[in-house]
């Protein structure tokens, strides 16, 4: 079976700190894994996968298939990164592409 | 820029009644999914559905929920008598599939389902 942990319901930082936000994945074939974010009041919305090692404002994401993490970071958070994000993950040799999700980490940037 | 729209934001219903969460997906899309998320929990999978079949369904996904695309925009998930537990977020999604990349799932804002 395939799982996702995000060890941290809540994570609060000061604008212009530094920002790790954790994911840990559990699944036996070849995962794709992506972050997505859900900003105050707005949808669910990819943020970054992990096969484009893409950085998208200024966040990076690395997987580490010895670790079985993917965690996500920003050198310098801005207070408009506030929102929940989630990790999550699919078969790439699915045909269903359906997303298995961790149950986000709540980011708070303090002025 | 579409977007994936769903109908009605906030439904309450009483436990036992049967209700319908409607979706239209992006017009081009052919994938489609539903989600949901109890509070506080995780965002998890119901069903995916292509070619106007079920491709996968998850265990949640039991004889009390249907899905249908009754016309050529609409996407319905129906629940036949709900329960308390059924009380969640429900998002449907979709992907440009097979005439686009399927790296990106385009998720509805969601109706949010309580069952008193």
């Amino acid at each position: 079976a395939q799982r996702v942990t995000q060890p941290e319901k809540l994570l609060s930082v000061f604008k212009g700190a530094p920002v790790e936000l954790k994911c840990n994945y559990s699944y036996s074939g070849s995962p794709e894994l992506f972050w997505y974010v859900q900003y105050s009041r707005q949808r669910l919305q990819l943020l970054l996968r992990h096969i484009s090692r893409e950085s998208i404002k200024g966040f990076t994401a690395d997987l580490n298939k010895g670790e079985t993490s993917f965690h996500l970071k920003k050198p310098f958070a801005q207070e408009e990164d506030s929102a929940m994000y989630y990790c999550a993950l699919r078969n790439s040799g699915g045909s269903n592409y359906k997303l298995t999700f961790g149950k986000g980490t709540l980011l708070t940037v303090n002025p | 820029e579409p977007e994936v729209t769903q109908t009605p934001s906030h439904q309450v219903t009483q436990m036992g009644q049967e209700v319908i969460l409607r979706c239209v997906p992006i017009s081009n899309h052919l994938y489609f999914y539903w989600y949901r998320q109890i509070l506080g929990q995780k965002v998890e999978f119901l069903v995916s559905f292509y070619n106007n079949e079920i491709s996968e369904k998850s265990e949640i996904f039991d004889d009390q929920f249907s899905v249908e695309r009754p016309d050529g925009s609409n996407f319905t998930l129906k629940i036949r008598s709900t329960k308390l537990e059924d009380s969640a977020m429900y998002f449907c999604a979709s992907i440009p599939w097979p005439s686009g990349s399927t790296d990106t799932q385009y998720f509805g804002p969601g109706t949010r389902l309580t069952v008193l």
